[in-house]
């Protein structure tokens, strides 16, 4: 079965970076690329970019451009998301997810089929 | 502020039907494929509705996607206290070139 397993909590200073990482099991990881979502304490889901495993491409979000990397490594299946200069704001739980996304004519799909169980990303002095 | 709106809460009693809101506009909803998640409490987002009102396996019958024009919605029948969660909508945004999400709505199960 497919499984995406992320490394454990964290707790940075304002300024430091953190590193995350999905383990991926039960697929082909190349096949699949690996979204990234991040949900700050009691507010909803926020989508922070994307990469494809198959050949590298990344998409990130506008406003994380420039803090954030995500990359993998294919003979480990892990993807990581690093994100950089940290804030308080950055608080959240941060979530991959193995993603399908594509267009039909002019309408594009882009689910998320399966996720991580999410990381504390704690940021605090 | 999300670029999709959903009502904040819902409720209905056990084994009646909720119907669940998603508002957007045409660079998103309007020309796009919707899905929906379910979070229950203390966990991660599960996929409900992929292509506006495909069901992955696993999923049962009663739930539910449409959509017409800007909006879509996810309808949910034979309600159970299982059921109680955060359900959020989400679909890409053209104009943005972002997956835009709504902010979530809260459905109790009197």
């Amino acid at each position: 079965q497919v499984q995406l397993v992320q490394s454990g909590a964290e707790v940075k200073k304002p300024g430091a970076s953190v590193k995350v990482s999905c383990k991926a099991s039960g697929y082909t990881f190349t096949n699949y690329g690996i979204s990234w979502v991040r949900q700050a304490p009691g507010q909803g889901l926020e989508w922070m970019g994307w990469i494809s495993v198959y050949n590298g491409n990344t998409n990130y979000a506008q406003k994380l451009q420039g803090r954030v990397t995500m990359t993998t490594d294919t003979s480990t299946s892990t993807a990581y998301m690093e994100l950089r200069s940290l804030r308080s704001d950055d608080t959240a739980v941060y979530y991959c997810a193995r993603h399908v996304r594509g267009v039909r004519g002019i309408s594009w799909y882009y689910y998320f089929e399966y996720w991580g169980q999410g990381a504390l990303v704690t940021v605090s002095s | 502020q999300s670029v999709l709106t959903q009502p904040p809460s819902v409720s209905a009693a056990p084994g009646q039907k909720v119907t669940i809101s998603c508002s957007g506009s045409s660079s998103n909803i309007g020309n796009n494929y919707v899905s929906w998640y379910q979070q229950l409490p203390g966990t991660a987002p599960k996929l409900l509705i992929y292509d506006n009102d495909k069901r992955p396996s696993g999923i049962p019958d009663r739930f539910s996607g449409s959509k017409s024009g800007t909006s879509a919605t996810l309808g949910i029948t034979g309600l159970q206290t299982g059921d109680e969660a955060d359900y959020y909508c989400g679909t890409w945004d053209s104009s943005l070139s972002a997956v835009v999400f709504g902010g979530g709505t809260k459905l109790t199960v009197l």
